[in-house]
């Protein structure tokens, strides 16, 4: 059975303090990783998708990276608007996506 | 591109009644659609998948009998729960896959459903 693992389940940034979100998981035939992002009340964002270890990829504040057994998303120098739930999820053959509970992030001013 | 929709965007219901959720694949062709829940704090946890023409396939656990999906063609899916009870309330998401294109899902906004 694919599992995913978020941590910290919870992070508490001042504005420009970079910070980093761990994805560690375990799945059969890993077709794809993925990074969304939710705000409250509304359905995710999608953020990056990751297809190899080693694989890069960013936009704006945000990087993710990936090995064979985790990801880590990078946030650089955080905004008030970077605030969300981030989730992590992982694809398998079946094409279906197997979520982390996610880590909620708050920046303060 | 790649927006997915859904409507309503929240409803509330009486014990017993059914509700119909809408989710449109608005600028793209979709080869699948996934229906997921969220309970409060909780991650998404994936109900079915359909694809456009034939029946959906339900998650272990997911009552086919409850939760009817219908996915009429490539840019609609509607997902309608039968008799509900206020168990069900929760927040319903719809995502799709585009067809011939790589493999994320986009999400649509969720509906918020309240049995009362």
């Amino acid at each position: 059975e694919d599992q995913v693992t978020q941590s910290p389940e919870a992070l508490r940034l001042q504005e420009g303090e970079s910070s980093s979100l761990n994805c560690s998981y375990t799945v059969s035939g890993l077709r794809g990783l993925f990074w969304y992002r939710q705000d409250p009340g509304k359905g995710p964002e999608f953020l990056f998708t990751l297809y190899s270890a080693g694989e890069e990829k960013e936009k704006e504040r945000l990087k993710a990276t990936l090995t064979k057994k985790e990801s880590f998303l990078h946030i650089t120098a955080p905004k008030p608007e970077d605030s969300a739930t981030y989730l992590c999820a992982v694809q398998a053959d079946d094409y279906k996506l197997s979520f982390g509970a996610g880590t909620t992030v708050t920046v303060r001013a | 591109g790649a927006v997915v929709s859904q409507h309503p965007s929240r409803v509330i219901c009486k014990s017993g009644t059914s509700v119909k959720i809408e989710c449109r694949s608005l600028d793209f062709q979709a080869t699948t659609m996934f229906w997921y829940r969220q309970f409060p704090k909780q991650s998404l946890m994936l109900m079915a998948t359909s694809n456009e023409g034939s029946k959906a396939t339900y998650e272990q656990g997911v009552e086919k009998d409850k939760f009817l999906i219908n996915h009429a063609s490539l840019t609609l899916s509607t997902l309608t729960v039968t008799s509900a009870h206020p168990e069900d309330s929760s927040f319903y998401i719809c995502s799709a896959n585009v067809r011939g294109g790589p493999y994320e899902q986009y999400f649509g906004p969720g509906t918020r459903l309240t049995v009362t």
